[in-house]
């Protein structure tokens, strides 16, 4: 597509239960990132792939989220036993290569409640 | 990895004046990338600037880089109330690094 796609764009879950949040990177693109933002506060870094290498997932807050990039494509965050803290939007970025812009998708708002 | 320090936290002008942003940094850098966020959605690359590179213009937009003082400014001129919106700096270490932000900057043009 022309550019990042995520989905949804909104979701409502109850706390305990767990969520997959997805984004489709531009094609070709070989670098993924995930981000999150509270209201009002800078972007908190979650987890970055760089094509073949190993994810770098140091920013992930806890053992309850996990994300997987497949086929260097189609990437998708994954929250287990979601907690109000967890309440956030969550964006995704895609870049060609070191030395390129990022170009980010819409993110997707979590509410958990 | 390391992320950008904007500031000033938030800046109000008046329609037509221009803004200035600044950005510093800790260790050495690749690039710095500036961006944009209207509404808390999606950020928007506004321009990338080198290490090798001392300034760089796109349209209105103006960015400096020194990497004698780790530090880059974001000038836009002649503002207009549509820049309303959040700016971030991005120091990108290089290869294989994280891209990181800060809490960006708070630019509020008045019609």
């Amino acid at each position: 597509g022309a550019g990042v796609s995520q989905s949804p764009s909104n979701k409502v879950t109850e706390k305990g239960k767990d969520v997959e949040l997805r984004c489709d990177p531009i094609s070709g693109h070989t670098a993924l990132y995930w981000y999150r933002q509270s209201l009002g506060q800078g972007l908190e870094f979650l987890i970055y792939f760089q094509g073949n290498s190993a994810p770098d997932k140091s920013g992930l807050p806890s053992d309850r989220f996990s994300a997987e990039r497949t086929g260097g494509s189609v990437s998708t965050l994954t929250i287990q036993r979601t907690q109000q803290e967890d309440s956030a939007v969550y964006l995704c970025a895609s870049s060609l290569a070191e030395g390129f812009g990022y170009t980010f998708g819409s993110g997707t708002r979590l509410t958990v409640v | 990895s390391q992320q950008g320090e904007e500031d000033p936290q938030a800046l109000s002008i008046q329609e037509g004046e221009n803004a200035t942003m600044n950005c510093s940094y800790k260790t050495s850098i690749n690039n710095l990338q500036w961006y944009r966020q209207n509404s808390g959605r999606g950020l928007v690359h506004l321009i990338l600037i080198r290490s090798n590179e001392r300034e760089k213009h796109s349209g209105r937009l103006r960015v400096t880089l020194d990497t004698s003082k780790k530090s880059s400014s974001l000038l836009i001129t002649a503002s207009r109330a549509a820049d309303t919106a959040s700016y971030f700096c991005a120091p990108h270490p290089g290869a294989n690094s994280k891209l990181t932000f800060g809490k960006g900057i708070t630019l509020s043009v008045r019609p």
